[in-house]
């Protein structure tokens, strides 16, 4: 139990671009999930924290112009890098909290973004 | 972002031997979990601490919630080769934001 998915694993796309990630609860629901960007070596920073049918709050320093977030529903959530840029090359991870009474997060899988 | 001190930051050690490492705060959390990162791969959850004091074991693996709920330790008894990869401890805030804080990571190699 409590896998949780995303994808695409990977996406190569070019600067200007926007790319979409999804991120699924596959056998319990989400209240709430959150999205980490990971740089090689680094550990784990939360941009933002998502809840089912409310806005996302985001982390100190991430633009929420630029990381949008949707939470439509307990088993999807979505990560849309506007604009990509090089910069943003990173990996992303979503997790997700399990709404019983224990206070464990699961990880997605993880998805390269490469942006040339 | 604030992050968790964890130590040491990386290590090899030989196949059979026992890992030790820490985690450390300057505040108090409610929730300690463990996880362990392969590469490429999103972290997986090893352990999970509810209350100070707690000591929990997973297989060869061992965890105990500080008594002061600022610090978490995490054993590794009679390494592997599949042992390597990086370790993350995490410590849950619900005041304010609900969220987890990660540590720096302690990255692990096993020499056969």
């Amino acid at each position: 139990g409590a896998v949780v998915s995303q994808h695409p694993s990977w996406v190569i796309c070019k600067s200007g671009t926007s790319v979409k990630i999804e991120c699924r609860s596959l056998d319990f629901q989400a209240t709430t999930m959150f999205w980490y960007r990971q740089f090689p070596k680094q550990s784990l920073m939360l941009m933002a924290t998502s809840n089912e049918g409310s806005k996302a709050t985001y982390e100190q320093g991430v633009e929420k112009d630029k990381f949008l977030i949707n939470h439509a529903s307990l088993t999807l959530s979505t990560l849309t890098v506007t604009s990509a840029h090089p910069e943003d090359s990173s990996f992303y991870i979503c997790s997700a909290r399990d709404g019983g009474l224990l206070n464990e997060q699961f990880f997605g899988p993880g998805t390269r973004l490469t942006v040339l | 972002g604030q992050q968790l001190n964890q130590s040491p930051q990386s290590m090899f050690i030989q196949e059979g031997e026992d890992v030790s490492m820490n985690c450390t705060s300057s505040s108090i959390f409610n929730t300690w979990l463990w996880y362990k990162q392969d590469p490429g791969e999103g972290p997986v959850l090893l352990i999970a601490l509810y209350k100070a004091g707690e000591l929990t074991s997973n297989g060869r693996l061992t965890a105990q919630f500080g008594i002061t709920r600022k610090d978490s330790f995490l054993n590794i008894s009679a390494s592997i080769p599949s042992d390597v990869g990086i370790y993350f401890c995490a410590g849950l805030r619900t005041s304010g934001t609900y969220k987890y804080i990660f540590g720096t990571g302690t990255r692990l190699k096993v020499l056969a």
